[in-house]
């Protein structure tokens, strides 16, 4: 079992759709959680963090950590063509914030 | 002006060759890194220096050698490249306290060998 799960997708939403994103994990002691984008061709860009458990949003993006499920999510509102590209999200440990785990990512595209 | 860069962004070349990345941040971090994304695009670390020195170094095969100059370049050197060596090569940088780690990727190094 790997320790970041997600599914590949791809997602394929209506311009204006919400998205929901999803990682699961199997180590509780990761603290910290992160999405990133990545377009084709290019590298990943951080979208948000969050430390521990709860919420925060950026504008259009929603990020959602609950740590007694493992299970961590970004929302995305009011989606764009321009948000069609790949979400991993990254965890770490607090002693090793430095040493990002990946999931595999989700493709999303949004139709115009 | 490009925070991380690397070069060169494509790359063919054949089994048994010796091969070097080369990347560079302006962005005056501390740490940088290595990491490799397959074709399942899973994303995982090979290397990560803190200035100039070594402080990750995760099972990758010892044909795989990191070198840091200073702290604002991280070079990757590969001999004897194999076919599953293909992959994407991503260098990245961050401040190694910062919370979080909010880690800067370059845009890709794509290897392939033949």
């Amino acid at each position: 079992q790997k320790e970041v799960e997600q599914d590949p997708g791809p997602l394929s939403v209506p311009e204006g759709a919400i998205v929901s994103l999803n990682c699961t994990y199997s180590n509780s002691a990761f603290q910290y959680f992160m999405w990133y984008r990545q377009y084709s061709r290019k590298g990943p860009e951080l979208l948000m963090y969050t430390y521990s458990s709860g919420n925060k949003e950026d504008g259009r993006f929603t990020a959602q950590v609950d740590k007694s499920s493992k299970y961590i999510s970004l929302f995305i509102r009011d989606s764009q063509p321009s948000d069609s590209a790949t979400y991993l999200c990254a965890m770490s440990l607090m002693d090793s914030s430095y040493k990002l785990i990946f999931g595999s990512g989700t493709r999303l595209l949004v139709r115009p | 002006d490009t925070a991380v860069s690397q070069t060169p962004k494509y790359l063919v070349t054949q089994m048994g060759n010796d091969k070097s990345i080369k990347c560079e941040q302006n962005l005056g971090h501390d740490t940088m890194y290595w990491y490799k994304q397959d074709s399942k695009k899973f994303l995982k670390i090979m290397f990560s220096y803190n200035n100039k020195e070594l402080i990750i170094n995760e099972t990758v095969p010892n044909r795989f050698s990191p070198k840091s100059p200073d702290k604002a370049h991280l070079n990757l050197h590969i001999n004897s490249l194999e076919l599953g060596d293909s992959a994407v090569y991503f260098c990245a940088s961050s401040q190694m306290m910062s919370p979080g780690n909010t880690i800067y990727f370059g845009e890709g190094s794509w290897l392939t060998v033949v």
